[in-house]
């Protein structure tokens, strides 16, 4: 079974310095990645995804986040963040099953934007 | 992509009684998934739904107590029936428009409160 680590519950950072959310993930096969975000009171927001190709995907909002396949890791970078950034986001692996897919979601981490 | 809502936005219900969730999609779409999010956690995939059909639960999940709906490709519910306090979550609905290995969109959610 497929499973996402994110080791960091919560990152502060300043408005305008850079960013980089880690995660990790446990797949026997090629995945499926994605990052979402969730606002507060809002449902979740596509950021970017992965599926074959580059390992380097630009997602919105300047978002960007790199494949790396001997490290089993998916981490998200932006170079500037924004106070508007300040939200939940979600690392998840999709795993294909008989015709069927699964999402399974990291634990999230909450990223706080100081000015 | 697609454009999807969700009712009510929130409740709050007594234990004991049963909630039933609507999710309605803008387009048609292959599949239709319904999850939990507990206070301060991640999502937990509950069950897809299938059209026509009976919904497929994952582990820990059963249909007595999650009844799911799927009449049409644009249509799902999700009942939470007998609520206990443990209940309380957000219960995001979501879609894969055009099958396995296409992006999962998410609905706003549902904020169910049970006292």
């Amino acid at each position: 079974a497929q499973s996402v680590t994110q080791p960091d519950i919560h990152i502060t950072v300043s408005e305008g310095a850079s960013l980089e959310l880690r995660c990790n993930y446990s797949y026997g096969a090629t995945p499926y990645l994605f990052w979402y975000v969730q606002s507060p009171g809002q449902g979740l927001q596509l950021l970017l995804k992965y599926f074959s190709g580059d390992t380097l995907v630009q997602g919105i909002k300047g978002f960007e986040a790199e494949f790396k396949r001997s490290q089993s890791s998916f981490n998200l970078r932006k170079p500037s963040v924004h106070w508007s950034d300040a939200a939940e986001y979600f690392c998840a692996v999709g795993a294909r099953s008989g015709g069927n897919e699964k999402l399974t979601f990291g634990t999230g981490t909450r990223l706080t934007i100081i000015p | 992509s697609a454009v999807i809502s969700q009712k009510p936005s929130r409740d709050i219900c007594q234990r004991g009684t049963s909630l039933t969730i609507q999710c309605q999609v803008d387009s048609q779409v292959t599949m239709m998934f319904w999850y939990r999010q507990q206070p301060g956690q991640s999502l937990t995939l509950i069950a897809t739904a299938n059209q026509g059909s009976e919904a497929t639960y994952e582990s820990g999940f059963v249909i007595d107590k999650f009844p799911i709906s799927r009449p049409n490709l644009t249509f799902s519910t999700l009942t939470v029936s007998n609520m206990s306090p443990e209940d309380s979550s957000i219960y995001l609905c979501s879609v894969l428009p055009r099958g396995p290995g296409d992006t999962q969109y998410f609905g706003p959610g549902t904020r169910l409160t049970v006292l």
